[in-house]
């Protein structure tokens, strides 16, 4: 099925620890976000790749880097994860034409820092 | 920060009620979407409405916005226990396209 899919679904960590979330679509979609959901607090855009082969800060890019490998797969990378990234992370996708329909959205990651 | 608050944060109500739920924001925006996320789920994209449109329909789905009041509501009617899922309301950030704030959602619970 089309759509975002997002790997792995869950994960512990310890802090200090570094890891890779990796996220891709099918979609042919231009533009990409990486999104952490905490409870009571909506979502919180971390980064974003407007296009393929460019990436920028969002509202809490900090502790984060991201690389769009390609049009497909934007991975988001915790180097030195601590307690206060516990969270879930979601990806998505959207066009890039002169219509904006909205994004689609991956499952999610649940990571747990301990 | 946030731009969009949404207005209440928790709803209950009995199937084959109507359900609505209302979020306000600070800046002029061009679209206000809403999503919906059941638990543990990713968030599904619902509806989207134009700063020149007033109000829009998607089924049972009824958007309206009021850019003089900077709102916007969303009503779900003859409400179904699978419509039991948390609502948000999203735009673009002030001077985006496409980069989107979400509000801190609604929950809705619809009892059989």
């Amino acid at each position: 099925n089309a759509g975002v899919t997002q790997t792995p679904k869950f994960q512990v960590l310890k802090t200090g620890q570094s890891m890779t979330l990796q996220c891709a679509q099918d979609m042919n979609h231009n533009s990409m976000y990486w999104y952490r959901q905490d409870p009571g607090m909506g979502l919180r855009l971390i980064y974003y790749s407007a296009s393929e082969g460019t990436t920028d800060k969002g509202e809490v890019p900090n502790g984060y880097n991201v690389s769009r490998l390609n049009k497909r797969e934007f991975s988001l990378r915790l180097e030195s994860a601590a307690p206060s990234q516990t969270s879930v992370y979601f990806c998505a996708s959207s066009d890039a034409g002169q219509v904006f329909y909205g994004y689609t959205f991956g499952s999610g990651t649940r990571l747990t820092v301990v | 920060s946030q731009q969009g608050e949404e207005d209440p944060q928790a709803l209950s109500i009995q199937e084959g009620e109507n359900a609505t739920m209302n979020c306000s924001y600070k800046t002029s925006i061009n679209n206000l979407q809403w999503y919906r996320q059941n638990s543990g789920r990713g968030l599904v994209h619902l509806i989207l409405i134009r700063s020149n449109e007033r109000e829009k329909h998607s089924g049972r789905l009824r958007v309206t916005l009021d850019t003089s009041k900077k709102s916007s509501s969303l009503l779900i009617t003859a409400s179904r226990a699978a419509d039991t899922a948390s609502y948000f309301c999203a735009m673009p950030f002030t001077g985006s396209a496409r980069q989107l704030t979400f509000g801190s959602g609604t929950q809705l619970t619809v009892l059989p």
